[in-house]
């Protein structure tokens, strides 16, 4: 049972225009939402994060957006760069579950020059 | 600052042969600490997570073990590997914390092939 799901698994965007990367969990016990940016043969990074006492969360050019009722999370990024270009996965947690993080299977965004 | 070892970086193994890697964090105590797989094309699974030492719990049923002999030492074993071992294994750490929202930091990954 996949309860974190990234259901688009690749996106293309121009230079400049924004990236929306989306994840979709089942789990209403997940209270807390990363995301992480990877590159090849390297580790993740992470990128932000958000509760869920939250609907938003912002820092620099990557917004997170959270819909409970949805049970839908988004990462923006605006303006897109080329270094941008990774694999993005969300993560999900739940409180009381010692920190363990559920991992969707990720998204490859390519930003084009 | 925290930083996160992993290592070798890559590894070439027969099937049936033993197997060792290390992870280690600085910068911080009593992290919990975890071990996570992922398989080409895939996202990352969970095998193993420690929040201290001796204290291991695992994820999923298979041929790999972990232990945890130092508070910022995290070591993931085979006896004997299989081909689907195959992978590349990460280590992640966390402060952990009351409410369980956790930031989890991961190190440089090892890349490991069974032949």
């Amino acid at each position: 049972d996949q309860q974190v799901k990234q259901n688009s698994p690749s996106l293309s965007v121009q230079e400049g225009r924004i990236s929306i990367l989306n994840c979709d969990y089942t789990n209403s016990m997940f209270d807390y939402f990363l995301w992480y940016k990877k590159y090849p043969a390297e580790g993740p990074t992470f990128l932000i994060s958000i509760s869920s006492i939250k609907d938003k969360n912002e820092d620099g050019r990557f917004t997170v957006f959270l819909n409970k009722s949805a049970k839908h999370l988004s990462l923006h990024i605006v303006p897109s760069q080329p270094g941008d270009s990774a694999v993005y996965f969300c993560a999900a947690s739940a409180s009381g579950n010692t920190g363990k993080l559920i991992f969707g299977q990720g998204t490859t965004l390519q930003v084009k020059p | 600052s925290q930083t996160i070892h992993q290592w070798p970086a890559t590894l070439v193994q027969p099937v049936g042969s033993p197997l060792s890697l290390e992870c280690t964090v600085e910068g911080t105590s009593n992290p919990n600490l975890y071990w996570y797989r992922q398989a080409a094309g895939r996202g990352l699974q969970l095998l193993f997570y420690s929040v201290g030492i001796g204290q291991i719990s695992s994820e999923v049923p298979q041929n790999l073990s972990a232990s945890r002999p130092q508070d910022r030492q995290f070591i993931l074993s085979s006896k004997k590997l299989l081909l689907s071992d195959s992978g590349f294994y990460l280590c992640a750490w966390s402060i952990g914390s009351a409410r369980g929202q956790e930031t989890q930091y991961f190190g440089p990954g090892t890349r490991l092939l069974v032949l």
